[in-house]
């Protein structure tokens, strides 16, 4: 079965770090762009990074530019989304996502992981 | 930037038709995508590229996109429909959510 599995969430004080892991399996992972989409409680989705097969492109919504580093590692089938400067409005679950880009959607979801940022 | 507009809410009868709109300047040059979340749940693709179904998707739902307005239709609302759903589109290399209609069956 085509899985994402998400880890890494918990409770982070505000300008600190935080990396998140996704673990992909059964499909060729270096075929296919990825990204990471959030949630704050009680709202919707916002998508946060794009990131291409090779790693070559890389994209951000404006409000995490310079905080946030989307990776991959296509060997160990890994998507990383690595988090710095944390603010109170990064507390969301984030999703791992696939995209298939020839239809230019996310078809495969992880379940998502909690991140918390309070004092 | 771009930004889509959905309802907060629509509310339906069982059996009836729901439609839930998004809206967008020039959307209709664009492609749509639409997504159904139930709680606790991660989001589940219903519709892409305007009118597609993916295989598992019941027939009831479908999909048009116009001007500057998309909207997922719901055809014989059951009560299994009730969730929230997104709208999304593409940005150049960006993507873009609707804020999300949630959907009661009543």
């Amino acid at each position: 079965e085509v899985q994402l599995v998400e880890s890494g969430g918990g409770l982070v004080q505000p300008g600190g770090s935080l990396r998140l892991s996704c673990a992909a399996s059964e499909f060729t992972y270096s075929n296919y762009w990825m990204s990471w989409v959030r949630q704050a409680p009680g709202k919707g989705l916002e998508w946060v990074a794009n990131i291409k097969q090779d790693g070559s492109e890389k994209y951000y919504v404006d409000s995490v530019k310079g905080r946030f580093t989307i990776s991959r590692d296509n060997i160990k089938n890994s998507l990383s989304l690595q988090m710095n400067s944390l603010r109170a409005e990064d507390t969301a679950v984030y999703y791992c996502a696939r995209v298939e880009a020839s239809q230019g959607v996310f078809d495969v979801w992880g379940q998502g992981t909690m991140v918390t940022v309070s004092s | 930037s771009y930004e889509l507009t959905q309802p907060p809410s629509v509310s339906v009868s069982p059996g009836q038709t729901a439609n839930i709109t998004c809206s967008g300047d020039k959307l209709g040059d664009k492609y749509a995508w639409w997504y159904q979340q139930k709680p606790g749940q991660s989001p589940v693709l219903v519709i892409y590229q305007d009118t597609k179904r993916p295989s598992g998707i019941p027939e009831r739902f479908s999909g048009s996109n116009s001007g500057n307005t998309a909207t997922l239709t719901i055809s014989g609302t059951q009560a299994m429909d009730e969730a929230d759903y997104y709208c999304q589109t593409w940005d150049s290399s960006t993507v873009i959510f609707g804020g999300g209609t949630k959907l009661t069956v009543l």
